[in-house]
């Protein structure tokens, strides 16, 4: 199985800090990456497929880069509304995996 | 409207079996698999197994096999998570999610429509 570690486990910054978190894969994941954001008592939601394509709706303070092994998450600014917990997943094999999740607050 | 209606929460005691249903609308339902996610408390996201809505094609996590079956109802757009043997540790929020699945390549698409979630308790 492929493991998905992702990096921080959690962070607290400030409204328009810029924000990195990263996802490790233990093998070459060959782009087959995704970021989802997580809110208790809403549906999750797909942010970024295929390590970089934003989907429709998604603010454009999000992005996303990576390749081989490493892939990140960036927000460009950070706003209260971003105020949820990220996770990566890979998507090359199954059993299709994800990261333990980055938890993201407000200083 | 675009959107997968998941059922109610449910309590089960250790042994029993549980179904959890999943109602697609607002696309074409048979162009889509649906995967089933779950989250115990605390704990991060694992993936359960996923089946092809065009011809009913599974595919399980390997911890999964023998105790969950997934299956499809084209004409009703639904589709069921049947966990059998429950155990306290099955306790969690279990999701499904739409996920194409090309079969030409092997390759699954990422997960773009979510459930509201169920919440699904073992206990005795």
């Amino acid at each position: 199985d492929i493991q998905m570690t992702q990096s921080p486990s959690s962070l607290s910054a400030s409204v328009g800090d810029r924000v990195t978190i990263t996802c490790r894969a233990s093998q070459d994941v060959r782009n087959h990456l995704a970021w989802y954001q997580f809110n208790p008592g809403t549906v999750p939601k797909l942010l970024i497929s295929s390590t970089s394509n934003l989907l429709s709706g998604v603010p454009s303070r999000f992005s996303g880069s990576g390749s081989g092994t490493t892939y990140t998450l960036t927000i460009s600014s950070l706003q209260t509304e971003d105020v949820a917990t990220y996770y990566c997943q890979q998507s090359l094999t199954v059993p299709l995996t994800f990261g333990g999740g980055t938890k993201v607050e407000i200083k | 409207q675009v959107q997968l209606i998941q059922s109610g929460a449910e309590v089960r005691k250790p042994g029993a079996s549980v179904k959890v249903s999943c109602k697609a609308s607002g696309y074409s339902f048979i162009n889509y698999g649906v995967a089933w996610v779950r989250q115990a408390p605390g704990q991060g996201l694992e993936w359960m197994g996923w089946i092809s809505s065009y011809n009913g094609d599974t595919k399980y996590a390997k911890k999964m096999q023998g105790r969950l079956t997934i299956t499809s109802n084209s004409s009703t757009t639904t589709t069921y998570m049947d966990l059998r043997s429950l155990r306290s540790d099955d306790t969690a929020f279990y999701y499904c999610a739409r996920c194409h699945y090309d079969f030409g390549s092997g390759y699954f698409n990422a997960f773009d429509l979510w459930g509201q979630g169920t919440l699904v308790t073992v206990s005795s």
